[in-house]
């Protein structure tokens, strides 16, 4: 089993549209959690870190779930300039010195 | 706002050739990060760096790769005899700490080509 998956979509929505994207992670001892946003080509980027009580910035909410150990991510009102990819990343715990696990990445268009 | 930088941004190199990536890291970071990604695929950890040494390593950091913090700014990757296969996006990063709270800064990247 994949330490994190993520449906890789493409996700092709309309301006305006709401969009939600999965993830589950097999490692149970796993820490902290984070959604980063990658363009073509760029390197990651934090987008927000996903806590147990879910968390919400501006029109992007993040969930965590950890009996099931899934994430998502949820974007209201969709603008072409969130088109991009969106990786699940885990950071691990104990005697790991804040190693990163990322997933494949779910691409995300959204067009006019 | 301070950011982590890389350079070369592209690099071209023959097969069985020696290339080193820099990467000079935000300047009150502590722990420093490699990571890889193969065109299409996901971003894989290499390596992590605290004190002036290895704390992590992946598989993939094999004989071949060494890291090193040669002057208190610069962050350095080494490939000793490049492989086709060693074709990727390399991402140097930087975090102030490692628990649950602090964010890694990514650099933007160098390109390697391997011919």
């Amino acid at each position: 089993r994949k330490e994190v998956e993520q449906d890789p979509g493409p996700f092709n929505v309309p301006e305006g549209a709401t969009v939600a994207f999965n993830c589950t992670y097999s490692n149970s001892a796993s820490q902290s959690f984070f959604w980063y946003r990658q363009d073509c080509r760029k390197e990651p980027k934090l987008l927000m870190s996903v806590y147990s009580s879910g968390n919400e910035d501006g029109r992007f909410t993040a969930q965590l779930n950890r009996a099931s150990q899934y994430i998502s991510l949820l974007i209201r009102d969709s603008k072409l300039s969130d088109s991009a990819t969106y990786l699940c990343v885990v950071k691990s715990s104990g005697t790991s010195y804040g190693k990163l696990t990322f997933g494949q990445g779910t691409i995300l268009t959204v067009h006019p | 706002e301070p950011e982590v930088t890389q350079t070369p941004s592209h690099q071209v190199t023959q097969m069985g050739q020696e290339v080193i990536l820099r990467c000079v890291p935000i300047s009150n970071h502590l722990y420093f990060y490699w990571y890889r990604q193969i065109l299409g695929q996901k971003v894989e950890f290499l390596v992590s760096f605290y004190n002036n040494e290895i704390s992590e390593k992946s598989e993939i950091f094999d004989d071949q790769f060494s890291v090193e913090r040669p002057d208190g700014s610069n962050f350095t990757l080494k490939i000793r005899s490049t492989k086709l296969e060693d074709s990727a996006m390399y991402f140097c990063a930087s975090t102030p700490g490692q628990g649950a709270g602090y964010e890694q800064y990514f650099g933007p990247g160098t390109r390697l080509t391997v011919t």
